[in-house]
């Protein structure tokens, strides 16, 4: 079992609608949640961060943590075609950081 | 500097050569790491320092791979023998050392095994 899961993908949603990306872990002492966006031949870029159960929102991005289930996610309000990327849900049991295989995501205009 | 950065951004290496990536982080952090990222998939951890101290290295894929950072700042990631299987992009990101930090990544080097 891979620490950190991601479904591939490709996901696929209109301009305007919600995109729905999802991540479980296997640490769970893992204390850090990060989601990264890369797009096509650049480096990761930081979205998002959530340390505590619940729900995290930046402006369109919503961010949430259930620590129980070890389970992270992040919702994409109003997607437009520039949110077109590939998504790294990752995660910091310690000091060190985890990777998933990251999901593709395109926008349709 | 200004963020992290890393050399050579492309690197074409023979079967069997080997060969040296540098990584020079943000100044003060103390957390350095090596990541491996084959196209189309997320970065595969390699290795991890805290100042000069190689924590975890358990994620390198062979001995054939080696890391180290021996003041403390600038990292140098080996490869020796080159196989078409080490071809990806090699990413270093650093941070501050609280695990609530973000990782500041450099461009990676784009490494090529013919």
């Amino acid at each position: 079992q891979k620490e950190v899961e991601q479904n591939s993908g490709p996901l696929s949603v209109p301009e305007g609608a919600i995109a729905s990306l999802n991540c479980t872990y296997s640490d769970r002492g893992s204390q850090s949640f990060f989601w990264y966006r890369q797009y096509s031949g650049k480096s990761p870029e930081l979205i998002m961060s959530i340390y505590s159960n619940g729900d995290k929102e930046d402006g369109r991005f919503t961010a949430q943590l259930n620590k129980a289930s070890q389970y992270v996610s992040l919702l994409i309000r109003d997607s437009q075609p520039s949110d077109s990327a590939t998504y790294l849900c990752a995660v910091r049991p310690f000091n060190d950081m985890r990777f998933g295989a990251g999901t593709r995501l395109t926008v349709k205009p | 500097g200004a963020g992290v950065s890393q050399s050579p951004r492309y690197k074409v290496a023979k079967r069997g050569q080997d060969v040296a990536l540098r990584c020079d982080p943000i100044s003060g952090h103390v957390s350095l790491f090596w990541y491996q990222q084959a196209l189309g998939q997320g970065p595969e951890f390699l290795t991890y320092f805290q100042n000069e101290a190689q924590l975890d290295k358990s994620g390198l894929p062979s001995d054939r791979f080696f890391a180290e950072r021996p003041e403390g700042s600038v990292s140098t990631l080996k490869i020796q023998r080159t196989q078409q299987e080490d071809s990806a992009v090699y990413l270093c990101a650093s941070s501050p050392v609280q695990v609530r930090e973000k990782l500041f990544f450099g461009s990676g080097t784009q490494l090529s095994v013919l």
